[in-house]
């Protein structure tokens, strides 16, 4: 069965910094991948879907990277800011499944 | 336009209770679902339903039944409460199964089974 490893120890950042969050998948690759932001006590809301012939996806100061070599996805924050400061789940969708499926999150804190 | 709304947010019952956590979408999407989040577990899929009639298991679907009698609602049945269901259930839709416009949650609703 199908993996999502996130980085369950939270990651601490400096305000301005760049933040770098790590979503590891085992066997075949996912079609596509999504990153989702949950604050506590609330659902989680969709931010970006990278698929798997894309290398890069934008939006903002957001970043996201697909390397099917490595197994991985990287979700980037640049200039992060104290308001960045959430749970982030990746949550790739295999072709062969109807459903998406999540990680357990890491929780990212960006300090003043 | 409200999106996903769950009700209700908090709930306490006693072991061998049952209720339904109510789920209502107004987007017209296709596909619903239901996970519940543990500390430490994320978010596992119970049930899923990709339109009105059409229902499956996810990956802990035990303990609990679904419907989908309309495209707007998606019900979740607890048949028979236990403190192994206490955990925050959130329900969710999407245009279509593949979710590639992302999914759009509801706030959750807390549960607490004594």
């Amino acid at each position: 069965s199908q993996k999502i490893e996130q980085n369950s120890e939270a990651l601490n950042i400096q305000e301005g910094k760049t933040a770098t969050l790590t979503c590891n998948y085992t066997n075949y690759s996912p079609a596509y991948l999504q990153w989702y932001r949950q604050d506590p006590g609330r659902g989680p809301v969709f931010l970006l879907l990278i698929r798997e012939n894309e290398k890069e996806k934008r939006k903002e100061r957001l970043k996201v990277t697909f390397d099917t070599t490595l197994k991985q996805s990287l979700f980037h924050i640049t200039a992060s800011q104290p308001a960045d400061s959430a749970t982030y789940l990746c949550a790739p969708r295999y072709s062969s499944a109807s459903k998406i499926i999540f990680g357990s999150g890491t929780r990212l804190s960006i300090r003043p | 336009n409200a999106g996903v709304t769950q009700t209700p947010k908090f709930q306490v019952l006693k072991t061998g209770q049952s209720m339904t956590l109510q789920c209502a979408q107004d987007m017209n999407h296709e596909y619903m679902s239901w996970y519940r989040q543990d500390p430490g577990m994320g978010l596992r899929l119970i049930h899923y339903s990709v339109g009105a009639g059409i229902t499956d298991q996810g990956e802990v679907p035990n303990g609990y039944n679904v419907s989908r009698s309309t495209t707007e609602d998606f019900p979740l049945r607890l048949l028979s409460a236990a403190p192994s269901q206490t955990s925050v259930y959130f329900c969710a839709s999407s245009p279509s199964a593949g979710g590639e416009l992302g999914y759009t949650f509801g706030s959750g609703t807390r549960l607490t089974v004594v």
